[in-house]
């Protein structure tokens, strides 16, 4: 498809446990954003690469989040050592420069 | 205080009917503006750019006030199909090394009854 898309689309982990989650934007588009949207909230921003460069991570909530793009396509944002907290859904956005962003699914992480 | 605020609904109106929804921002920097569509389990979707002088999409009409920094969304002759979430949205100027990331508002749930 020509969309974003994001997988795997839902994601059960125990507490503790290491998730890996994986966005493939659109193609040609140099831009990529990850986001979380807890329940009820509008998506807050995680971090942003332009290509394969990490240029803004400022909005990772701790050390246990690690996001990488390391051909400048496909992404992955990891997260260690899960906590509840962590429960929400994934966003994956991506865009031309400077152009509106669009966005996958998502990836809904359940932490129990 | 929340970069950018919207009315907390729940808006429950009838078909046909015009709803408005409002918005602010806190970033006096912000420079784009945007209404975004969220259906429930599924990913927001660009519904307009907001523009200083005001602009419409059918009967969508979107408003922007720069010196309240103020939003506005305007839905007339409201449709079933307009039930979804709508979420304000600004992004501040893109500086070298910085984010053009999105700020979203918690969203406003509009709700068109038959």
């Amino acid at each position: 498809g020509a969309g974003v898309s994001q997988s795997p689309r839902y994601k059960v982990a125990k507490r503790g446990q290491d998730v890996a989650l994986r966005c493939d934007p659109i193609s040609g588009h140099v831009s990529l954003f990850w986001y979380q949207q807890a329940l009820g909230q509008g998506p807050e921003f995680l971090t942003y690469f332009q290509n394969e460069a990490q240029l803004d991570k400022s909005g990772l909530p701790s050390d246990r989040f690690f996001a990488e793009r390391p051909e400048g396509s496909v992404s992955t944002l990891k997260i260690q050592r899960t906590q509840q907290e962590d429960s929400a859904v994934y966003l994956c956005a991506s865009s031309l420069w400077n152009q509106p962003q669009h966005f996958g699914d998502g990836t809904r992480l359940s932490i129990l | 205080r929340k970069e950018v605020e919207q009315d907390p609904g729940p808006f429950n109106v009838p078909e046909g009917a015009t709803v408005a929804f409002n918005c602010t921002y806190s970033n006096s920097a912000s420079q784009s503006f945007f209404w975004y569509r969220q259906d429930c389990r599924k990913e927001p979707k660009l519904l307009m750019s907001v523009y200083s002088s005001g602009n419409e999409d059918g009967r969508f009409t979107a408003q922007l006030n720069r010196a309240s920094q103020y939003i506005s969304l305007l839905i007339r002759d409201s449709k079933l199909s307009d039930s979804a979430t709508y979420l304000c949205v600004v992004n501040i100027p893109f500086y070298s090394g910085s984010a053009r990331q999105l700020t979203f508002g918690s969203g406003t749930q509009l709700t068109v009854l038959p």
